[in-house]
Formats: C-alpha cells, structure tokens, sequence
C-alpha cells in the first residue's frame, strides 16, 4: 500500500510568487492534516481535513495560506504571494479517525523563498 | 503555554550501547503521549503512543515510559544500531474537544557511530 505522498519534494522560489503543494494522503483515510518546521523550530500544526471539509484551521498563518481538498481525496497548499519567513518543510499526514489514531506522515515539501 | 520541551539537544552514542531520551511537557488537557522517530529527508513515523493510564510501552528496543503525575515521559534505546541515528520527537495530543491538535517537541538528534 502506497504511503502519503508529496510533490514537489523541494522548491525554491522568489519572494512575491505563488507555489502549490500537493499532497496525496493513503487511500481511504478521511483525516488529513498540514504541517510546516521551520528551520529551528518544532513541527507545527497548520490545519485539518475531515474528508473535504476543514476540520480545524486554526493553525494557518495568515491568509495568504489557502488549502483546499476537493472531493476529499488529495489536497493542496497555495502560498500566495511567499515572503521569506515562509521557507521550512510542509508535511502532510493522513489517518483513518481523528482521535488516537496514528498519523502517518510523508516526506515532506521543503520550501525555500528567496 | 502548551509546550513539549526535550533532553539532551543532541546525543553521541557508540553502537550497542543503551541510551535515554527525556521528555517533560506542560499540555493540558492531555489525551496521549506520542514518540516519532524522523530520519533525514523523511517524515515522522510514530514509534509508541500512550494515554493517561499506560505508564510503559515497549516497541521492540525502544521502550517508552510515561509519569502522567509529573508530566514526564523518557525514550529509552536498547542495543543501540547504526539506524537508530535519527531525530526523535515528542509529541503530545490535546484533547481539545472534537479536535486533536498534535503539540511537538523539538526533538532530540541521536547519532549512533561505529
């Protein structure tokens, strides 16, 4: 069985552009959450997907994060427009429930805004 | 503040040998206790989880141990490998809720050498 997965695994763009992340979570897991490490920091939660609906959002930054799973099957991540304290890795993790049950969690896109 | 804080930074250790990573955290209210191990490049896999009542919970060499009076909890590593070298990271479930909100540690960066 396939793992989450994510794409792009890195990306290096210019402050003011736009960038989309991908994440494909396993198959028939209903929960899929975001996370972001900057660079010294913890891993932080940003938000949380029950099927295509945000469960909880309360982690994201600011508004120029939108994410979006339409049809409850992968979702994305939109920066728009990037500013240099954007930059870290973005994780994305699935699970079947959202109480005790485990996330598992992809490689990771590492982002880098110039 | 719900925080994660863990000990040491950073461990050095020489393969075959024992060692103990420690966790202290200050998440109220608790719902479980989570250690992931995260090896370069990759994400977070979970190693244990523990609720409030477990107080030890062993996952082939690791074993994890859990003072919910103290609000403590320790990673211990058994005939350490070469592949143990990874980041390992506490994590704790607020239960806040219909919510799950991961709160992460640091973590620690263990290296086993030859």
């Amino acid at each position: 069985e396939a793992g989450v997965t994510q794409f792009p695994s890195h990306s290096v763009i210019e402050k003011g552009q736009t960038v989309t992340l991908r994440c494909d979570p396993i198959s028939g897991h209903d929960n899929l959450y975001w996370y972001r490490r900057v660079m010294g920091k913890e891993i932080k939660f940003l938000l949380h997907f029950v099927k295509e609906s945000k469960q909880d959002e309360s982690g994201m930054p600011n508004n120029r994060f939108l994410a979006e799973r339409t049809g409850g099957t992968y979702s994305t991540l939109k920066v728009q427009p990037a500013e240099l304290e954007d930059s870290g890795v973005y994780f994305c993790a699935s699970s079947q429930d959202s109480g005790t049950d485990t996330q598992y969690f992809g490689p990771g896109t590492r982002l880098t805004v110039l | 503040k719900n925080q994660v804080e863990q000990s040491p930074q950073s461990l050095i250790i020489l393969e075959g040998k024992n060692c103990t990573l420690q966790c202290n955290y200050t998440v109220s209210p608790f719902s479980n206790l989570r250690w992931y191990k995260q090896d370069t490049g990759r994400g977070p896999v979970s190693l244990t989880i523990m609720t409030f009542s477990e107080n030890t919970k062993s996952n082939g060499r690791y074993t994890a141990t859990l003072d919910a009076d103290t609000k403590q909890s320790s990673l211990h590593i058994t005939a350490s490998q070469l592949s143990d070298s990874a980041s390992y990271i506490c994590v704790v479930n607020l239960n806040a809720g219909n919510n799950r909100k991961l709160i992460w540690g640091l973590g620690t960066s263990l290296a086993v050498n030859p």
